[in-house]
């Protein structure tokens, strides 16, 4: 998964606790966008940036806020956790020469 | 509405066994498809990709899949199946255009018996 770090990798927190996902890129890629992963559910959007300055919602953006001040990174912040989120979220880029999609390693969290 | 149905949640196939897995895909324009694969664990590792051309597309460690466009399915095969295939295995469909929206199937997931 080179060219696309997410941290951390592992975060237990309790209900209402605060937190922010970190996603950064060095490949200087304009699409960048955050996955939740949860059993029989495949992948699923939760928000999406096009570039510096621009977001949008996903699929499931309730509960999490983005944004982009710079192409490098990403990050996904979650204001008041709920155990519904606990997940393993995936942070993503677009390749757009070759169409292809690099994913992050991933961050596992719980919360309690 | 856009979506991706993998009909299969769970396969189990013998090692050295053939191996077809189903993508069906419901998309208003022309679209992109792609198969990952995702070890426990693990993150997602690009298999195959198409957008156009040969319909028959070949990805790495011996996987192949086919569009079809009439059928709206891209599968994913495999002649012989290696017990390190295990693993879990999703289908997504995207745009063209620079949104980049990828949507994902359910996953898949193969049991490689021994």
């Amino acid at each position: 998964n080179a060219g696309v770090t997410q941290t951390p990798k592992f975060q237990v927190l309790k209900t209402g606790q605060s937190m922010t996902l970190q996603c950064a890129q060095d490949m200087n890629h304009e699409y960048m966008s955050w996955y939740r992963q949860d059993p029989g559910m495949g992948l699923r959007l939760i928000h999406y940036s096009v570039g510096a300055g621009i977001t949008d919602q996903g699929e499931v953006p309730n509960g999490y806020n983005v944004s982009r001040s710079t192409t490098e990174d990403f990050p996904l912040r979650l204001l008041s956790a709920a155990p519904s989120q606990t997940s393993v979220y995936f942070c993503a880029i677009r390749d757009l020469l070759n169409y292809g999609y690099t994913f992050g390693s991933g961050t596992r969290l719980t919360v309690v | 509405a856009q979506s991706v149905t993998q009909p299969d949640i769970h396969i189990t196939v013998s090692e050295g066994a053939s191996l077809e897995l189903r993508c069906n895909y419901s998309y208003g324009a022309t679209p992109y498809l792609f198969w990952y694969v995702q070890s426990p664990g693990q993150g997602l590792q690009l298999l195959l990709k198409y957008f156009s051309g040969d319909t028959l597309v070949q990805g790495i460690k011996g996987f192949e899949a086919e569009f079809k466009r009439s059928q709206s399915s891209f599968n994913l095969r495999k002649p012989s199946v290696h017990w390190s295939d295990a693993a879990e295995y999703f289908c997504a469909v995207g745009p063209s255009s620079n949104t980049g929206k990828l949507i994902f199937g359910q996953g898949t997931t193969l049991q490689v018996k021994p």
